[in-house]
C-alpha cells in the first residue's frame, strides 16, 4: 500500500491567517491526490482532486499543490467555516489510502 | 441532485451478521463506482473497497479482504456492506461515496451521510 503521511497532525490559527498543510506519498503518485474537509458529524467533503483542481463550489481560499511524492493544502486566509479536519488520499493505485488527517483547531 | 442515503445506525453483538446499505439517486447509478470508507471513533479514513453497480465489479483494500462483503443490486439503485461475524473492533462509521473520474483524476465527489455500526456484548 502507499502511505500518505500528513504533517502537522494538528495546528492552531486564527482567523484570516494563512496555513499550508502538507502531504508525503511514500511513492511518487503523479498529481493523483485528493484532499477532503471534515467537520465533526459530518461526511467528508471533496476539496480539491488531481492535486491542484478545485471542486466546483469551493472557495477559491482554497488551493492545493504538488506533484511526485509531495503535496500541499493552503487555505489562503482562514475563515471560522474552515476549522475542520482536513485528509489527503492518494488516487493512484488500490488501495487508495487516506494521511491520517490534520485538525486545524481555532487559536 | 446526486444523493447517497445511507441506512440507519445498528447496535449489534459480536457474532452477529449485518448489512448496511447506501441507495443512489439523482445519476445514473450503473455507471459509478461507489466506495466505502471506515471511520473509527476518534480516527481517520480508511478506505476499505469499491464497486460498479454496472457488473459488480468489486475491488478490495487487503485489510478488509475477507472481512466485509461489497455487493450492489442495481435494479434498486443500492450497495451493500455486509459482515458475517461482527467483531467488537468493527464498530465504526462507515460512509459510502460515489467515485468519479475527470481528467483522469479519481475522487469521491458524493458522499452518504454514514452508517454508525455499533459493536458490543
Amino acid at each position: 500500500d502507499i502511505q500518505m503521511t500528513q504533517s502537522p497532525s494538528s495546528l492552531s490559527a486564527s482567523v484570516g491567517d494563512r496555513v499550508t498543510i502538507t502531504c508525503r506519498a511514500s511513492q511518487s503518485i503523479g498529481s493523483y491526490v485528493n484532499w477532503y474537509q471534515q467537520k465533526p458529524g459530518k461526511a467528508p467533503k471533496l476539496l480539491i482532486y488531481a492535486a491542484s483542481t478545485l471542486q466546483s463550489g469551493v472557495p477559491s481560499r482554497f488551493s492545493g499543490s504538488g506533484y511526485g511524492t509531495d503535496f500541499s493544502l493552503t487555505l489562503s486566509s482562514l475563515q471560522p467555516e474552515d476549522f475542520a479536519t482536513y485528509y489527503c488520499q492518494q488516487s493512484y493505485i488500490i488501495p487508495r489510502t487516506f494521511g491520517q488527517g490534520t485538525k486545524v483547531e481555532i487559536k | 441532485e446526486v444523493q447517497l442515503v445511507q441506512s440507519g445506525a445498528e447496535v449489534k453483538k459480536p457474532g452477529e451478521s449485518l448489512k448496511i446499505s447506501c441507495k443512489g439517486s439523482g445519476y445514473s447509478f450503473t455507471s459509478h463506482w461507489i466506495g466505502w470508507v471506515r471511520q473509527m471513533p476518534g480516527k481517520g479514513l480508511e478506505w476499505m473497497g469499491i464497486i460498479y453497480p454496472g457488473d459488480s465489479d468489486t475491488r478490495y483494500s487487503p485489510s478488509f479482504q475477507g472481512q466485509v462483503t461489497i455487493s450492489a443490486d442495481k435494479s434498486i439503485t443500492t450497495a451493500y456492506l455486509q459482515w458475517s461475524s461482527l467483531k467488537a473492533s468493527d464498530t465504526a462509521i462507515y460512509y459510502c461515496a460515489r467515485r468519479v473520474v475527470l481528467t483522469g483524476y479519481p475522487h469521491f465527489d458524493y458522499w452518504g451521510q454514514g452508517t454508525l455500526v455499533t459493536v458490543s456484548s
